[in-house]
């Protein structure tokens, strides 16, 4: 199994509709990340928790909410899904002197 | 000026050829550098994490880092095909500590048997 599991790999969705993306991890981090990754802009975090108890907010997280339902899983929610959201996203951890490990990513198109 | 500039590329060599791939950055707080590998719908991985200036050295690859110029590099030598992949620099003020990476753009790369 992959350190950082994704689900689901694609999904297209209709604009207004509300869509969870979810992120579950086998590394025993506490760091928590949800990022996109647009042509041409990059990775740019949105959310970010430290534990269960800790949410942050990232450089974009207008639109988006998030979820850390245990130590080991952190959700990702569009409550109203508008087509520039369309990206790439990727879920991350992070241990204490680390690096970070990403999930495969979830390329989301909103149509 | 963004904190971090990437050339986008995209770079093309032949196979065998010295690769250098370049980052500069203007925040003199960071202080530890990262350079991540990406290869098609994947998610990036980590390659090489150095928090010291100078060259540190894996393999067919080499990173190095000039804290005074703000420019740090990454070099892979005997390109190989399966090299092809976007290279992303990333940096951070405190390393451990941090709770954030600035990522660079990422440099597309293609080895060409």
């Amino acid at each position: 199994d992959a350190d950082v599991t994704q689900t689901p790999r694609n999904r297209i969705t209709k604009t207004g509709k509300r869509i969870m993306l979810e992120c579950s991890q086998t590394k025993g981090h506490d760091r928590m990340y949800w990022y996109r990754q647009d042509p041409g802009l990059g990775l740019r975090l949105i959310y970010y928790s430290f534990d269960v108890k800790d949410i942050n907010k990232g450089e974009i997280s207008d639109g988006y909410s998030v979820s850390r339902q245990a130590q080991a899983k952190f959700s990702l929610s569009l409550e109203s899904a508008i087509p520039n959201q369309t990206a790439l996203y990727f879920c991350a951890t992070r241990g204490f002197e680390d690096g970070y490990t990403f999930g495969s990513g979830t390329r989301l198109t909103v149509v | 000026q963004k904190e971090v500039e990437q050339d986008p590329g995209p770079l093309s060599v032949p196979e065998g050829a010295i690769v250098s791939l370049n980052c500069t950055y203007s925040n003199s707080a960071f202080q530890y550098f990262m350079w991540y590998r990406q290869y098609s719908r994947k998610g990036p991985e980590l390659l090489m994490y150095t928090y010291s200036s100078g060259n540190k050295e894996d393999g067919r690859f080499t990173a190095q880092v000039d804290k005074s110029s703000k420019y740090i590099s990454l070099f892979i030598r005997d390109s190989q095909p399966s090299d092809s992949a976007t290279y992303l620099c990333a940096m951070s003020s405190s390393g451990a500590g941090s709770y954030q990476l600035t990522f660079g753009k990422g440099t597309k790369l293609s080895v060409i048997p």
